[in-house]
């Protein structure tokens, strides 16, 4: 079945760092992926959807220049916390549209932010 | 107002017993699919079950099924013989219109607590 790979899966950075999120589908093409900010005992709330070779839609409230979104291939998108703070540390999972099978989502592994 | 809504924070099952867990939702579109997830603690989120709009039947797979009414807008999850490892927050979650592109809006949660 379809996979997406996400790395890493626990990151620890310093305040003022950067820190990239890679999604990796690994047999299918992600036309579209979605990226999902879940702090602890919360829902998920989807951060922006982004397609390939464009420009990623941002929901209301997410800064757009401190969560740069980089989808250049169809099968791998990226998320940068840019000048991270202590208030980013979440867990942050991917999610790619996937019309190969009923479930219509394949999710990431997620990853877990902690900047101190 | 909320597109999910689960009203139930926190839920306790007998190991063995069946369970229902809620989930109402709020659309005008004709077409839309709902979802359920399980998110055990290393937070993946596993895919369980879908349920079209146009679908006529309720949905079943394996324990689960999802007993789905239209026109009270509720598509509630239904845990069969439930099992200890079936402890996990659930998410009900809903993709509006037939474009492939529509991301899913996830429910507050649900945690199940299977007793032994």
């Amino acid at each position: 079945g379809a996979v997406v790979s996400q790395h890493p899966s626990r990151v620890i950075c310093k305040s003022g760092t950067s820190v990239k999120i890679e999604c990796r589908s690994l047999d299918f093409q992600a036309t579209t992926m979605f990226w999902y900010r879940q702090f602890p005992k919360q829902s998920l709330m989807l951060m922006a959807t982004s397609n390939e070779g464009s420009k990623a839609t941002y929901e209301q409230g997410v800064e757009k220049d401190k969560f740069l979104i980089n989808h250049a291939s169809l099968t791998l998108s990226t998320l940068t916390v840019t000048s991270a703070h202590p208030e980013d540390s979440s867990f942050y999972i991917c999610s790619a549209r996937d019309l190969i099978n009923k479930a219509g989502y394949t999710f990431g592994s997620g990853t877990r932010l902690t900047v101190v | 107002a909320q597109k999910i809504t689960q009203t139930q924070p926190g839920m306790f099952v007998q190991e063995k017993e069946a369970v229902t867990l809620d989930c109402t939702y709020d659309t005008s579109d004709q077409s839309y699919g709902l979802f359920w997830y399980k998110q055990p603690s290393s937070g993946e989120m596993i895919f369980l079950i879908y349920q079209g709009s146009y679908d006529e039947q309720n949905a079943t797979e394996g324990r689960y099924s999802l007993n789905f009414q239209k026109a009270r807008k509720s598509a509630n999850l239904v845990i069969s013989a439930s099992q200890l490892g079936d402890s996990a927050m659930y998410f009900c979650a809903m993709r509006e219109g037939r474009n492939a592109g529509n991301m899913l809006t996830f429910g507050g949660g649900t945690r199940l607590m299977v007793k032994p």
